[in-house]
């Protein structure tokens, strides 16, 4: 079945340390998501990537990076300038065409400082 | 930006009664507009995705309206269950790669 996978699901961080959350879909989908949710608060967009190599700052970009060498994967990196980074992380792909499904999700990542 | 808004923020039923889920939003341009069930601690499962042509879509007892010029839809949910019970997210899609999202209708549906 096609569909996106993140892990670890859950991943603990040290103060001053930088982490990787793992992003991998086979839906061939175009464009690729990290949404950061936090209690009792919407979605808010971090980073998105339109096609392979090419990535744009979502809202709240700051202390947290990306890269897009591969279709299938977009991972997301929290470095040690983002000062809050205990939430809830959800990939999302999307296919643009016309007429066709939008937004699937991953099952989450839960980050949480230690 | 796109605003969103859902109303109510929480709703608790009992088993059996229709739910009536709603949705605003401030740009009407919309491409799509798609409905999300969230349970807690896990990602969000896609319900039912409305193109900006249609009025409604349906499935199985889940049945969204749109009224794209108003700025509204609608979630309606018929003999709810306590399965039923989860956060409600609306997404209207401006085809920007920034979906927007309002904070979700939390729903209890008691047995």
């Amino acid at each position: 079945d096609g569909g996106i996978t993140q892990s670890p699901k859950y991943l603990f961080r040290k103060e001053g340390q930088n982490v990787t959350l793992s992003c991998e879909q086979n839906l061939n989908h175009d464009a690729m998501y990290w949404y950061r949710q936090d209690p009792g608060q919407g979605l808010r967009l971090i980073y998105y990537s339109q096609i392979v190599n090419d990535f744009q700052k979502g809202d709240i970009a700051e202390g947290y990076s990306v890269s897009r060498e591969k279709k299938e994967s977009f991972p997301l990196t929290v470095t040690s300038a983002q000062k809050n980074p205990t939430a809830f992380y959800l990939c999302a792909s999307s296919i643009e065409s016309e007429g066709l499904a939008g937004y699937t999700f991953g099952s989450g990542t839960r980050l949480t400082v230690v | 930006k796109q605003e969103v808004t859902q109303i109510p923020a929480a709703l608790s039923v009992p088993e059996g009664e229709n739910l009536v889920l709603n949705c605003s939003f401030t740009d009407s341009a919309i491409y799509n507009l798609q409905w999300f069930r969230q349970d807690p601690g896990k990602g969000l499962t896609s319900l039912l995705l409305i193109q900006s042509s249609q009025r409604e879509q349906t499935s199985g007892r889940l049945n969204a309206s749109l009224d794209k010029s108003s700025g509204r839809s609608t979630l309606y949910i018929a003999a709810s269950q306590p399965g039923d019970s989860a956060t409600y997210l609306c997404a209207p899609n401006l085809r920007d790669y920034k979906l927007s999202f309002g904070a979700g209708t939390t729903v209890t549906v008691r047995a």
